[in-house]
Order: C-alpha cells, then sequence, then structure tokens
C-alpha cells in the first residue's frame, strides 16, 4: 500500500523567502508524482507533474523535484508571495496502469505580506 | 472554458435522501475520478472509469452508484444520504490511468 507524507501541516514565512515543501512516499514503484494547489472551497490546481524517468520539472518559480530512491519529492517556491498561500498536495498514482491517486494530507502556506 | 466541470456547487439535503451530481469533462480524457474530500481536508478516491468502464471501485458504500453514459461525463448517485456523507466531491480526468489529472471546482454536500 501506498502512503504519502507531507510534513508539516503548516508553514508561515515572510513574503520574499525562498522556501521548500516536502512530500515523501512508502512504495518507489510510481509512474510520476504530482504537485497541487488548492484554494480554500475551491478545486485542486495541477502545478507540475514529474515523470518518474525525470529529476526535475521547472513552472514560473516553481521548481519541483523527484528522487524515487529515497520516497522523496520537493516543490521549491522562489520569492514568495502572499498570493502563494494555499494547501500544496503531492499526489502519486500506484497500483498498475489503470492507478490510483494517493494523496498526503497537504502543507497550508501562509505567506505573510 | 471550463475543462472539468461539476454540477451543483452546492447540495443541502436531508438524511434518507437521494441525490445526484454531474461531472463533464472537455479535454478528450480517457479516464474519469471521482475523490472524496473529508471535514479533515484529506483526500481519497472513490472510483474510476476509463472509457465508460469501471475499473476502480474503493471501498465505498453501494448507496454510492457511478455511471458513466460516454467518456466524457462521470455522474455519482447517492441513495439514501447518511451525515457521514457530507464532504466535498470532486471530479477529475486524465488522458489515461497514470497520466496527469485535472480537477473538477468540487460539490460540497451538506446532509442535515
Amino acid at each position: 500500500k501506498q502512503e504519502v507524507t507531507q510534513i508539516p501541516a503548516a508553514l508561515s514565512v515572510p513574503e520574499g523567502e525562498n522556501l521548500v515543501l516536502n512530500c515523501s512516499f512508502t512504495d518507489s514503484a510510481i509512474y510520476n508524482l504530482q504537485w497541487f494547489r488548492q484554494d480554500p472551497g475551491k478545486g485542486l490546481t495541477s502545478l507540475l507533474l514529474i515523470q518518474s524517468s525525470q529529476r526535475e520539472q521547472t513552472s514560473g518559480r516553481l521548481n519541483a523535484s523527484l528522487d524515487k530512491s529515497s520516497g522523496r519529492s520537493t516543490l521549491y517556491i522562489a520569492a514568495s508571495q502572499p498570493g502563494d498561500s494555499a494547501t500544496y498536495l503531492c499526489a502519486v498514482p500506484w497500483g498498475g496502469a489503470n492507478s490510483k491517486l494517493t494523496f498526503g494530507k497537504g502543507i497550508t502556506l501562509s505567506v505573510r505580506p | 472554458d471550463t475543462a472539468v466541470s461539476q454540477t451543483p456547487k452546492y447540495l443541502v439535503t436531508q438524511m434518507g435522501n437521494d441525490k445526484s451530481i454531474k461531472c463533464e469533462q472537455n479535454l478528450g480524457h480517457d479516464t474519469m475520478y471521482w475523490y472524496k474530500q473529508d471535514s479533515k481536508k484529506f483526500l481519497k478516491i472513490m472510483f474510476s472509469y476509463n472509457n465508460k468502464e469501471l475499473i476502480i471501485n474503493e471501498t465505498v458504500p453501494n448507496r454510492f452508484s457511478p455511471k458513466s453514459p460516454d467518456k466524457a461525463h462521470l455522474n455519482l448517485h447517492i441513495n439514501s444520504l447518511e451525515l457521514g456523507d457530507s464532504a466535498v466531491y470532486f471530479c477529475a480526468s486524465s488522458r489515461q490511468g497514470a497520466g496527469e489529472q485535472y480537477f473538477g471546482p468540487g460539490t460540497r454536500l451538506t446532509v442535515t
């Protein structure tokens, strides 16, 4: 069974800080790993998807890395802004080609002006 | 253009009623999903359909019945609603089973 852990559950930083959000998973036999953002009362927005063969993926101020062998991924946010405040979730599909997406519980980020 | 849409956005109903939630995607994806997000914000898959065929059915009470009339639509019907069914239900789709998933805005179901 795949388990995904995100620690800490909440994080508060001042505006402008570079920060790293961590995600760990127990079964390294994954196809990919996806990072999402969820704003309060809203749906999930896909931020980045890293294939199992990739080490990094970048989109604007976001950079996600993947280390399958150690069961870890990080989401790096450069020069954080108040608009980055949201819950960030990582998820991995597992269980074969028709896979279930298993989510972590998310990290709630607050960026203070 | 909305990629994955759900209706209704909010649903308030009494215990024992039957209700349906509809989902549509215009991305041309083959696989669609239903997820439940509980009061602690934990997301868990309920069902997955690939090209109208049920492929994942997690341990969900049989009061929940998904239906996929075509690969662009996946509806969720819930019979005899219970208080514990109160949650946000998300629909999602992907090009294939392990592809990037795109989520709808969610349906907040409140059972009183």
